[in-house]
């Protein structure tokens, strides 16, 4: 089974500061991959920046990147230059090959302080 | 090109009343999913679509929870009769099989009072 925990329920931070998101999951299929996903106040889940298992390599997709500690089984989010614009819930998720469902975290909420 | 689409974006009903979601996923979308959003938590999937086949739907309560994904295309989420618990967001996603992004609708907030 797979499970994806969050350890931080709020976060807050300075506009134009960096903050790092924690999450750790846990898995016993070889084959999957990690996604952060904003979710506003209006709901929507917007992907922001996904990590497949098997490259080493750490995504990174403008301002946001991963550090990703595969033995560990740490996917942790880092928002440089953050934005009044990043303030949103943000969700950490898993998903393998064979089941081909998102399993989510319980969510950090980030503030971003003016 | 238009995203998902879920309508209504709120209701509000008594308990033990019927209610019903519907969903319109991306163009050419195959996989099809409905999950479900309490309050400061993160989404859980009810069912998974493949076409119009249920491929996925373990974790849906099958007593009072319904759906169907006629032609393919368009799906519905019917609970009846609905319970105070049952308050919470409903989001549609969809995705083109094999590729791993899902992409959300803005998803239907349900209110049992």
């Amino acid at each position: 089974a797979q499970t994806v925990t969050q350890s931080q329920p709020e976060m807050s931070v300075q506009e134009a500061e960096t903050v790092t998101l924690s999450c750790t999951y846990d898995t016993s299929e070889s084959d999957y991959y990690l996604f952060w996903y904003k979710q506003p106040p209006s709901r929507q889940m917007i992907l922001v920046i996904r990590q497949e298992a098997y490259k080493q390599q750490n995504a990174t997709e403008n301002r946001f990147s991963v550090n990703f500690q595969k033995a560990a089984k740490s996917f942790s989010l880092k928002i440089s230059d953050s934005q009044l614009g990043d303030a949103a819930m943000y969700f950490c998720a898993s998903k393998t090959q064979g089941a081909q469902k998102l399993v989510f975290g319980q969510g950090t909420r980030l503030t971003i302080n003016p | 090109e238009a995203g998902v689409v879920q309508s209504p974006r709120y209701k509000i009903i008594e308990k033990k009343q019927p209610v019903a979601f519907w969903c319109n996923p991306i163009s050419g979308h195959n996989t099809l999913y409905w999950y479900l959003q309490n309050l400061g938590q993160g989404p859980e999937l009810l069912i998974r679509y493949e076409n119009e086949e249920a491929v996925d739907d373990s974790q849906l309560p099958k007593d009072r929870f319904s759906a169907e994904r006629l032609k393919g295309v368009d799906s519905t989420l019917k609970i009846q009769p609905a319970e105070l618990g049952d308050s919470a967001v409903y989001l549609c996603a969809s995705s083109l099989r094999g590729y791993n992004e899902q992409f959300f609708g803005p998803g239907t907030r349900l209110t049992v009072l």
